[in-house]
């Protein structure tokens, strides 16, 4: 099946800092990723999609990048804030399943 | 207003009990999914339905069993074959079309085996 990875080290950063976190995927490459937020002891919330056949997208302050021949995709928050303090897990979508990264979690120091 | 509704958020069991999680959305999904997340862990799929009365089997279900009667409704529940049962399980609906949509999670259920 799809595996999935993140870094499982916390990401501390200043806040005002660009976070930038990493998923890796291996197999096949997925019809669209997906990057969602979870604060401790709540459920996921979606952020942003993006489809195999694009390079970028950006919503807001976020910004998310898919190399399908790296097999990688690159989430970046930039002018960080305390507030966006949460573990960040990415997801791949083939053949009606979501597969799951373990997460990343970002620390922004104030 | 419109989501998953997920209960009880905590759960206690004794070994050897079965015990089910409900989970209710309203918001017109036709397809639905089971997750379980231990500490440090990724999501890991339990079961999913893409339409009323059918459903598959994810990536760990034995020891667990679901049912979809009803649209709005995907129960979960756990059975004493379950092995380490005490984990953070979450439902969720998948919303948009199948090329864009996104999961809508509930808030989680909490089981502890005592």
């Amino acid at each position: 099946s799809q595996k999935i990875e993140q870094n499982s080290e916390a990401l501390n950063i200043q806040e005002g800092k660009t976070a930038t976190l990493t998923c890796n995927y291996t197999n096949y490459s997925p019809a669209y990723l997906q990057w969602y937020r979870q604060d401790p002891g709540r459920g996921p919330v979606f952020l942003l999609l993006i489809r195999e056949n694009e390079k970028e997208k950006r919503k807001e302050r976020l910004k998310v990048t898919f190399d399908t021949t790296l097999k990688q995709s690159l989430f970046h928050i930039t002018a960080s804030q305390p507030a966006d303090s949460a573990t960040y897990l990415c997801a791949l979508y083939n053949f009606n399943k979501f597969y799951f990264g373990s997460g990343t979690k970002l620390n922004v120091k104030p | 207003d419109g989501g998953i509704t997920q209960s009880p958020k905590y759960l206690f069991r004794k070994e050897g009990q079965n015990v089910t999680l409900s989970c209710e959305q309203n918001l017109n999904h036709d397809a639905m999914y089971w997750y379980r997340q231990d500490p440090g862990q990724g999501l890991r799929l339990i079961y999913y339905s893409q339409i009323v009365n059918d459903f598959q089997k994810g990536d760990i279900a034995e020891g667990y069993s679901v049912s979809r009667e009803k649209k709005e409704s995907f129960p979960l529940t756990v059975t004493s074959a379950q092995k380490n049962p005490t984990a953070f399980y979450l439902c969720a609906s998948r919303g948009g079309t199948r090329n864009t949509g996104e999961l809508f999670f509930g808030e989680g259920s909490r089981l502890t085996v005592l």
